[in-house]
């Protein structure tokens, strides 16, 4: 049963401390996706890959967020340092790109809490 | 730059129709999408419509695309306590990213 696995589930940290994601993306997807979400601003791209290759990070505040793929099979989103506006739930997805149904398959998310 | 709007809350009775609307702005969309998430879930793509058809049923389930009003709807039938959910409209092009709308979430009422 092939899925997108994330950890941590959920993350309470203090204003100052560093966070970081982790995403398992589905073995063999090609693109992988980092969205944060609240129910102020809904859905948010921050940053995505293809072919480990990040292709677009517009979405991500650059002096604090970082994203990279490590090797095909991690993702990892940091924040440094964290602040209470991050507070959120991160999701990682996962899937096959243009060319195909281009479907994403999500991750259970990141529940962030920064105090 | 490319938006998809719809409406933040829907509220019907079980068992009684659905309708979820959506807007969208790029005219190039190939494929547009709904995907539903659950509480405590990342989101999971429940159908789609190729930007050639107009409409498309999957058992309770009906998209109608009106391409040149750029409208998307979603038509659940019978609406069950399950259906209960968070729904986004979304819609590609050529490009690998997907551009979601904000979310309607549906509340049943018995």
């Amino acid at each position: 049963d092939a899925r997108v696995t994330q950890t941590p589930r959920h993350k309470v940290t203090e204003m100052g401390q560093e966070v970081t994601m982790r995403c398992q993306p589905i073995l063999g997807h090609n693109t992988v996706f980092w969205y944060r979400q609240t129910m102020m601003q809904g859905l948010e791209l921050l940053a995505y890959f293809r072919n480990r290759a990040p292709l677009d990070d517009s979405g991500m505040p650059k002096d604090r967020f970082s994203a990279e793929m490590p090797d095909a099979t991690l993702a990892t989103l940091k924040i440094q340092p964290s602040e209470p506006r991050d507070s959120a739930v991160y999701f990682c997805a996962s899937g096959l790109g243009q060319g195909s149904l281009n479907e994403q398959f999500f991750g259970p998310g990141t529940r962030l809490t920064v105090l | 730059g490319e938006d998809v709007e719809q409406s933040l809350f829907l509220s019907v009775r079980e068992g009684d129709s659905s309708v979820i609307n959506c807007t969208y702005t790029d005219s190039s969309s190939t494929y547009l999408y709904w995907y539903k998430q659950e509480p405590g879930a990342g989101l999971q793509l429940l159908t789609y419509i190729f930007s050639n058809m107009d409409m498309k049923q999957d058992q309770r389930l009906t998209v109608l695309l009106n391409k040149k009003d750029k409208h998307l709807s979603l038509r659940i039938a019978d609406t069950q306590t399950g259906d209960s959910a968070i729904y986004f409209c979304a819609e590609s092009n050529r490009d690998d990213k997907i551009i979601f709308g904000k979310g309607t979430r549906l509340h049943i009422l018995p």
